[in-house]
């Protein structure tokens, strides 16, 4: 298993552009996320999903969509990019079956400039 | 609201133990993580404490209480590749999803 899959792994946008960030994973999880992590700070929530066509907002979702039309991938999309988006966006999953551990994609380190 | 606490820095010897603390105030609780994070990569997985006591996993060990709100992480025989970011999370009601405290920086020195 490849686990779970984040494209791209760098980016820099400029102000106003929108941009989707990958997120798959092979192992047949129900449920995944979508957290960002800005220096020197823990994880923070910002989408999640129970299962394919179920999602619903974390902490911090303003300024970001997501969807969920397949098991296997969970992009978050960034329609009009501002510098307060610049972050590290993990993804991250869990099973049914597994639930005492999230499994974390490498992550997408953003600049928006 | 959820609040999770954690030191900011710690730094410890090669060798040595060294207990890392996290207390917590959330509206649910399905469980408390501890994660291990190097600068530049992704969260990795340590240790899930959901009912009170103690939890080894060899050099490693996490406590939890939940009437105290409390847990830490134990390091036992610390190494120079310890040193990393340790976050504490607990696994809330909302979909399973995390609430990660800020971190704690460990530097493990000679």
């Amino acid at each position: 298993n490849a686990g779970v899959t984040q494209t791209p792994k760098f980016r820099i946008l400029k102000i106003g552009q929108s941009m989707t960030l990958q997120c798959t994973q092979d192992m047949n999880h129900n449920y995944m996320y979508w957290y960002r992590q800005d220096p020197g700070m823990g994880l923070k929530l910002i989408y999640y999903s129970v299962g394919a066509g179920i999602t619903d907002k974390g902490e911090v979702p303003n300024g970001y969509n997501v969807s969920r039309s397949t098991t296997e991938d969970f992009p978050l999309r960034l329609e009009l990019a501002a510098p307060s988006q610049t972050s590290v966006y993990f993804c991250a999953s869990i099973g049914q079956d597994e639930l005492n551990e999230q499994f974390f994609g490498p992550g997408t380190r953003l600049t928006v400039l | 609201g959820q609040n999770i606490d954690q030191p900011t820095e710690m730094t410890a010897t090669e060798g040595a133990i060294v207990q890392i603390n996290c207390t917590y105030q959330t509206s649910g609780f399905n469980g408390l993580f501890w994660y291990q994070q190097h600068a530049g990569e992704a969260p990795t997985f340590l240790s899930y404490n959901v009912l009170d006591g103690l939890e080894e996993k060899g050099r490693f060990s996490s406590f939890l209480s939940r009437s105290k709100g409390y847990s830490y992480l134990l390091l036992k025989e610390l190494q120079m590749k310890d040193s990393a970011s340790y976050l504490c999370a607990v696994n809330s009601n909302s979909g399973y999803a995390l609430n990660f405290g800020k971190g704690t920086s460990l530097l493990v020195t000679p």
